[in-house]
């Protein structure tokens, strides 16, 4: 069964820019996965950044911008600000309906 | 606007059964198919399946085979899932999306808790 990874945890610096990746444990991710990342805080349902693989959801700031680098999709933070400590998921859609979501990356900004 | 609103927090021992609803407005229910997400304590998201809005045809990721059960009722435009003979690692959150094209979920509940104990 392929799994799809992203980094447990990284950290980042006010202002600063982050890129966290999604792959999958065997095979390389395109944009047929159609990629999407979300975004959850504590207590709260995720929130939609990213869909087919760098198109931002309404109201997503432009700091948010998704990508294909090498062989794994990115969302990469430009600026990052206190309110984007929280956890990112990606989401790759793997044929017949089927959905995989990554583990989460938690984002720390620090 | 589009708004999926799920049922309140539901308290169950183990061995009942539960069913959770998500009720959709602002758009047409059919025309959209449904996730179910599930979320267990301090973990991160699990797909759980979708459901054909249009034809009633659910699928179910591994592991939530048997015991889980999706199903609609288009004339209130509402998505539910079902799971009965509960176990304590059913406790969970869990949450309802739609998909929008290309494949990603647009919209999503705002989540239903799940408490299984004795």
């Amino acid at each position: 069964q392929t799994v799809v990874t992203q980094e447990p945890s990284f950290s980042v610096s006010p202002g600063g820019t982050v890129t966290l990746t999604c792959g999958l444990s065997s095979g390389s991710v395109s944009t047929s996965y159609y990629p999407s990342w979300y975004q959850q805080t504590p207590g709260q349902a995720p929130r939609t950044l990213i869909y087919n693989t760098n198109s931002r959801s309404s109201g997503v700031p432009d700091r948010f911008s998704g990508s294909i680098l090498g062989n794994k999709a990115a969302l990469t933070i430009t600026g990052a600000q206190a309110d984007d400590d929280s956890v990112y998921y990606c989401v790759l859609y793997m044929g017949g309906g089927i959905s995989a979501f990554g583990g989460g990356t938690k984002l720390t900004v620090l | 606007q589009v708004q999926l609103v799920q049922s309140g927090s539901e308290l169950k021992k183990p061995g009942a059964s539960v069913k959770v609803s998500c009720k959709a407005s602002g758009y047409t229910f059919t025309s959209y198919s449904m996730n179910w997400v599930r979320q267990a304590p301090g973990q991160g998201l699990e797909w759980m399946g979708w459901i054909n809005t249009n034809t009633g045809n659910p699928t179910y990721a591994q592991g939530f085979t048997g015991r889980f059960v999706f199903s609609l009722d288009t004339s209130v435009s509402t998505a539910y899932l079902q799971i009965s003979s509960l176990k304590a690692e059913d406790t969970a959150v869990y949450y309802c999306a739609r998909v929008s094209s290309p494949y990603y979920k647009d919209y999503w509940g705002q989540g239903t808790l799940v408490t299984v104990s004795s």
